[in-house]
């Protein structure tokens, strides 16, 4: 079954500080996509990055950086230099197809709470 | 920039009433999506519509629940008989294609049900 596992709850920087968002997922399915996505104090959920299953090369955008390792079912996040704005709610999410109807399911962490100190 | 839309924004209703809350999905998208989120809890999958048809469904979306695609550019969830535990924030979104695209959420709507 899909597990999307996020064990940290919330996490404390001082801006400038680097901080990594750790997710760790379960899937059965060889073909799968991870995402993370932002949820500011405002309450819309912002896309940020994506990944397939067969793409593990790591890239940075921009303070963004992830780190995807199939062989410990990781995606984590990095935000280099954090600032204020930076606050937020994180969620990484897994998406698959399902193997009971063949259509497309998403299924999030429980989300990271991340605050940036000034 | 194209954007997914809800309304409305806050809905109030009593349990045991229905609701129907609207999403216009970004307009050459093909997947919509309806997520429930409620409050400091994680974002929950609902349902997926593709082709005029429900692609995949959660546990949640039971009986009471049901979405609607009524004409080319609104996708519609609809809770027939509202309970307390339905109060949440209700995003829709959409993606062009396939899931491993790009979600692009709604704002979202937020139902309180007293």
């Amino acid at each position: 079954a899909q597990k999307v596992t996020q064990a940290q709850t919330e996490i404390s920087v001082v801006e400038k500080e680097d901080v990594t968002l750790d997710c760790v997922y379960e899937t059965r399915d060889t073909t799968y996509y991870l995402f993370w996505y932002k949820q500011p104090p405002s309450g819309e959920l912002v896309f940020l990055i994506r990944r397939n299953s067969f793409d593990e090369q790591n890239e940075i955008s921009g303070r963004y950086s992830w780190n995807f390792q199939k062989s410990t079912s990781s995606f984590n996040f990095t935000i280099t230099a954090s600032q204020v704005v930076d606050s937020a709610v994180y969620f990484c999410a897994l998406s698959e197809v399902s193997g009971n109807t063949g259509g497309f399911k998403t299924i999030f962490g429980a989300g990271t709470r991340l605050f940036v100190k000034a | 920039e194209p954007e997914v839309t809800q309304t409305p924004s806050h809905q109030v209703t009593q349990m045991g009433q229905e609701v129907i809350l609207r999403c216009v999905p970004i307009s050459n998208h093909l997947y919509f999506y309806w997520y429930r989120q409620i409050l400091g809890q994680k974002v929950e999958f609902l349902v997926s519509f593709y082709n005029n048809e429900i692609s995949e469904k959660s546990e949640i979306f039971d009986d009471q629940f049901s979405v609607e695609r009524p004409d080319g550019s609104n996708f519609t969830l609809k809770i027939r008989s509202t309970k307390l535990e339905d109060s949440a924030m209700y995003f829709c979104a959409s993606t062009i294609w396939l899931a491993g695209e790009e979600q692009y959420f709604g704002p979202g709507t937020r139902l309180t049900v007293t």
